[in-house]
This record gives structure tokens, sequence and C-alpha cells, in this order.
């Protein structure tokens, strides 16, 4: 099984910031990796697929980089509404995996 | 516009069986693959199996934790997607999802709002 490690497990931002989060895969993935934003008592959201393709209808202060087995989901100006838990998830090959998630909280 | 809507949740005691439905529209259903993805409370995302579609024989896959217990099958006539669970234990308590994969990018790019299903006795 491909393990899926985000890193940090939390942090805390004020709005405006900048946050990066990152995800590492025990072994490569082809940039099968996607990242999910989950509010309290929602579904998850797709934000990236592809590693760093956009999901229609996100808005561009979100992107993803990387190759292989390290990505990073970065936000540019953190706003209000983007505090949530954000997964990566591999869809490479089964089983399917997903990080641990990365809770993102008002400083 | 793209609906998955879960149903059939609920209590259930350990060793009970219960089947979740997946009601989708706005989509050929028939094109795609269809996952369950389940999320126990307070903790992250779990992958629970797949089904594919008629062209891919409606084969599935199914996680470790699941296999031998949990069967996903789906009825293209009613856009619908089932996962039937039997033999369920306490650690299968958990919002289960329906997600979409897309056709040709493989992500899960819609999800149902998810069904809670509780086992305890």
């Amino acid at each position: 099984d491909i393990q899926m490690t985000q890193s940090p497990s939390s942090l805390s931002a004020s709005v405006g910031d900048r946050v990066t989060i990152t995800c590492r895969a025990s072994q490569g993935v082809n940039n099968y990796l996607a990242w999910f934003q989950q509010k309290p008592g929602k579904a998850p959201k797709c934000l990236i697929y592809a590693a760093s393709s956009l999901q229609s209808g996100v808005p561009s202060k979100f992107s993803g980089s990387g190759s292989g087995t390290d990505f990073t989901l970065t936000i540019s100006s953190l706003q209000p509404e983007d505090f949530a838990t954000y997964y990566c998830q591999q869809y490479n090959s089964y089983p399917l995996t997903f990080g641990g998630g990365t809770k993102v909280e008002i400083k | 516009e793209v609906q998955l809507v879960e149903s059939g949740g609920g209590l259930v005691q350990p060793g009970g069986s219960l089947r979740l439905s997946c009601a989708a529209s706005g989509f050929t259903f028939s094109d795609h693959y269809m996952d369950w993805v389940r999320q126990a409370p307070g903790k992250g995302l779990e992958w629970v199996g797949r089904i594919r579609n008629k062209v891919n024989s409606y084969s599935t896959e199914y996680a470790a934790s699941v296999r031998g217990r949990f069967t996903i099958s789906r009825d293209d006539s009613k856009n619908s997607l089932y996962l039937q669970m039997n033999s369920l234990k306490t650690e299968d308590t958990a919002v289960y999802y329906c997600a979409r994969r897309a056709v040709t990018t493989f992500y899960f790019d819609y999800w149902g709002q998810g069904i809670l299903v509780t086992v305890s006795s």
C-alpha cells in the first residue's frame, strides 16, 4: 500500500497568510495526486487534481505542485472561508489512500 | 447539476447487516466508475471500494479492512450505487460517502453529502 504522509497535521495562521501543506508518498504516484478541502459536517471538495490542475470553480489562490513522491498545496492568501481540513489522496494504485489531514485554524 | 444522494444509514448491532444506496442524477451514471469512502467520527478519510462500469465488466476493488464483508454493486437502469455491509464491526462506524470518478482524469470530482452508519450494541 502507498502511505501518504501530510505535514503539518495542524497549523494556525492569520487571514492574509500564505500557507503551505506538504504530502509525501511512500512510493511514486505518477502525479495521480489530488487535494481536498473538508469543512465540518460537509463532504470533501476537490481543489487540485493531477498534482497541479485546478478543479473547475476553485479560486486561483489554491495551487498544487510537486511530482514523484513529494507534493505541496499552497494557499496564497488565507481567507476566513479557507479554515478547514485539507487532505491529499493518491489515485495511482489500489488501495487508494489519503493523507492524515491538515487542520488549518485561525491564529 | 450532478447530484449524489446517499440513504440507508442508521444504527445496527455488531454482526448485523446494512445496505446503503446512492442515487445519482445530472450525469450519465453508466459511464463512470463509482466509489465508497468513509470517515470515522473525528478521523480522516478511508477509501472503501470501487465498482467499474459495464465496459469494464462491473469489476470491483476493496480495501483490505472490508474485503469479504462488504459488496459494492450498481444498477445503471436506476442510476444507483449500493454498498451491502455484512458482519459489521464497531470500527465500521463512520459517515459513508459515495463518490464519482471522473472519466478521463480519474480523480473524485463529485461526492455525496454522506450518511452515518453506527455499529453499536
